[in-house]
């Protein structure tokens, strides 16, 4: 079974541009989250969906990320404009089960990581 | 809001030690938990998952339990070996999946 795949994995940015990230879940899987992991840190939740509406964005910078996920498959992360603490990994996870049912075990992706200058 | 905090922040051991990991939760009120493993560079390998109802869980030499009512999990290795040299993440779950993460431990088993 293939796992959740990101790209790309490397970026490196100039402050004030854009950038986006895309991942595909595992087939099948109905929940889509989008972490962000500083250097030293644990991940941290951006967004989460449900197929293709949103459940929780509440920890994402609206004025400079945007993400969507269009037929509840594939997804894409866009920051702009990138500040110099948007250096991170971003990190794609899926999961099985709809809301409210899961044994919510994620799996993650090998992340997307950023570096703005 | 849930926090979660892992100890040691970084541990370094002989091959063959067995160790242990604390994690402890805020917010009794979870819904499971889980515990990673991050290799440099890598995205994250889901390790043992322990629902709210359940005491432990067991995979080879990994040994996870859970004390909801106290707050706090631990990561039990055997035997440790080189290969297991990575840092270790433990994350508390919600009914509807959002993970909340620890800081994560940095372990190195040396040879």
């Amino acid at each position: 079974e293939a796992g959740v795949a990101q790209s790309p994995r490397y970026k490196i940015i100039e402050k004030r541009q854009s950038v986006a990230f895309w991942c595909n879940p595992i087939s099948g899987h109905a929940t889509l989250y989008w972490y962000q992991q500083i250097l030293g840190q644990g991940p941290k939740l951006l967004i989460q969906f449900q197929n293709n509406g949103v459940v929780d964005d509440s920890q994402l910078p609206k004025d400079r990320f945007s993400a969507e996920r269009l037929k509840g498959v594939d997804s894409t992360l866009k920051i702009q404009p990138a500040k110099l603490e948007d250096s991170a990994v971003y990190l794609c996870a899926s999961s099985l089960e709809p809301e409210g049912a899961n044994t919510g075990e994620l799996f993650f992706g090998e992340g997307s990581r950023l570096t703005v200058l | 809001k849930q926090e979660v905090t892992q100890i040691p922040a970084a541990l370094s051991v002989p091959e063959g030690e067995n160790l242990v990991l604390n994690c402890s939760f805020t917010d009794s009120a979870i819904y499971n938990l889980q515990w990673f493993r991050q290799d440099p560079g890598k995205g994250l390998t889901s390790l043992l998952l322990i629902q709210s109802s359940q005491r432990e869980q067991t995979s080879g030499r990994l040994n996870a339990s859970l004390d909801k009512s106290s707050g706090r999990s631990t990561l039990y290795i055997a035997a440790s070996q080189p290969g297991d040299s990575a840092t270790y993440l433990c994350a508390v779950g919600t009914s509807y999946g959002k993970l909340t993460f620890g800081q994560g431990t940095i372990l190195t088993v040396h040879p």
